[in-house]
């Protein structure tokens, strides 16, 4: 079982401000590193997929890096907005295996204060 | 909506009964996860089936099984319940090409309560 960690575990942020968090995760045998956004009374959604090392992505004003060389992903959230309230989960593939169930962090909970 | 279906959303039960919950994928999506989100803890993986046959096993416990069926659809049967199992259970499928896992869309989820 491999373990992926997330941090801070909670983060309150003044609407408009930037923020960013951490996701690490063993860095042998990497295939490949998830983020998903889990809104209160909803279901998680995927954000990224990240393959590559030195990949970044970006989705609106939500980007990510990734480093499997040391085993850590970025998450940035760029003038943050009270939408954007919700617990953002890392996950890994479960055993080091491409089609195995991933492995989640215990997430981030951002809230964005107006 | 993420195109995956679970039955039923809530289920309250006693300690010792057994009750199943169901799940239909994405249209298209072969393989079907089963994952268990308990108080103050986080998504526990606890299966995964590809196209009808088991692909890898998380933290099951022995009272659980599941199975996917030709139609793939997956049914993931608790038995003999204990008050711990009480949780959010989700289904969620994905794509899978025999490479990476690809993003995993999640039902709403079945939540058990067992008294």
């Amino acid at each position: 079982i491999l373990n992926v960690e997330q941090s801070p575990q909670s983060l309150h942020v003044q609407e408009g401000d930037s923020t960013n968090f951490t996701c690490s995760f063993p860095s042998s045998n990497f295939y490949a590193l998830h983020w998903y956004r889990w809104e209160t009374a909803k279901s998680p959604e995927a954000l990224f997929v990240m393959t590559l090392n030195g990949d970044e992505k970006k989705k609106g004003r939500i980007s990510a890096t990734l480093n499997t060389k040391e085993g850590y992903s970025y998450l940035y959230i760029k003038g943050s907005q009270p939408e954007d309230s919700a617990t953002y989960l890392c996950a890994f593939p479960y055993s080091g295996g491409g089609a195995d169930g991933l492995t989640f962090g215990k997430g981030t909970h951002l809230i964005i204060q107006p | 909506d993420s195109g995956v279906t679970q039955t039923p959303k809530h289920l309250i039960t006693a300690t010792g009964q057994r009750v199943t919950l169901r799940c239909s994928p994405r249209s298209g999506d072969l393989s079907v996860y089963w994952y268990q989100q308990s108080l103050d803890q986080g998504l526990q993986f606890l299966i995964q089936y590809y196209n009808g046959e088991e692909r890898a096993k998380g933290n099951i416990l022995e009272r659980f099984s599941a199975q996917q069926f030709p139609d793939l659809h997956s049914e993931l049967n608790l038995s003999s319940l204990e008050l711990g199992d009480s949780a959010l259970y989700f289904c969620a499928s994905s794509v899978w090409d025999g490479g990476n896992t690809g993003e995993l869309f999640f039902g709403e989820g079945s939540r058990l309560t067992v008294l």
